[in-house]
């Protein structure tokens, strides 16, 4: 079945380091969702990617989405401690399907 | 708009009870999920429907049952709680227009303990 590997599985960052996360799929997806969720809370929806090679900006983050569709990246620039928490991708085949969650720790 | 709405928050069950937990959206929305959380896991996939009266199994669907009556609610039903369903269980809502998908909205989640 659909399969989505998210790495690394967490990372310690210095505040205004960058961060990136991986996430990749076993089948072609038809889109890709990123969430994150601050300790304690919940899942909260970030973007979708949904063409091919597609690039997308919100502020200091950025995602892609690889050329195969099966591969995507979530990248931060300049870290802040707001930036804490765990980034999720979702892999939007038949049925959506989360990777195991990049969990960023921030030291200010 | 509440959005989605899970309730308890928190449960406590000793091994071979069963219960529901309970989820609700007012936003129309067609696709609901139940999905459980376990530390280094992510979130894994219990069921999941695409309409009212229309349901399948996820990743993990053993020891669960839901059913869709209506768009608003999706419970999800443990048969016979076991320690290994101590979780947290996270119900979410999205929807499609014109063909294009749009991101799940999550409820806050119920914290279930087995003992």
């Amino acid at each position: 079945g659909q399969q989505v590997m998210q790495i690394p599985q967490y990372q310690h960052v210095q505040e205004g380091e960058d961060f990136t996360t991986y996430c990749n799929s076993s089948t072609t997806l038809s889109n890709i969702q990123w969430y994150k969720q601050r300790p304690g809370g919940h899942p909260v929806f970030l973007i979708q990617l949904v063409k091919s090679g597609e690039v997308k900006k919100q502020k200091r983050l950025t995602f892609q989405f690889g050329e195969a569709k099966k591969n995507s990246s979530l990248h931060i620039t300049a870290t802040q401690t707001t930036d804490v928490g765990t980034y999720f991708c979702a892999g939007k085949g038949f049925k959506t399907i989360f990777g195991a969650g990049t969990r960023l720790f921030v030291k200010a | 708009n509440a959005g989605v709405t899970q309730t308890p928050k928190f449960q406590v069950l000793k091994t071979g009870q069963s219960m529901t937990l309970q989820c609700a959206q007012d936003m129309n929305h067609e696709y609901m999920s139940w999905y459980r959380q376990d530390p280094g896991m992510g979130l894994r996939l219990i069921h999941y429907s695409v309409g009212a009266g229309i349901t399948d199994q996820g990743e993990v669907p053993n020891g669960y049952n839901v059913s869709r009556s209506t768009t608003e609610d999706f419970p999800l039903r443990l048969l016979s709680a076991a320690p290994s369903q101590t979780s947290v269980y996270f119900c979410a809502s999205s929807y499609s227009r014109q063909g294009k998908n749009y991101g799940y909205t999550f409820g806050s989640g119920t914290r279930l303990t087995v003992v």
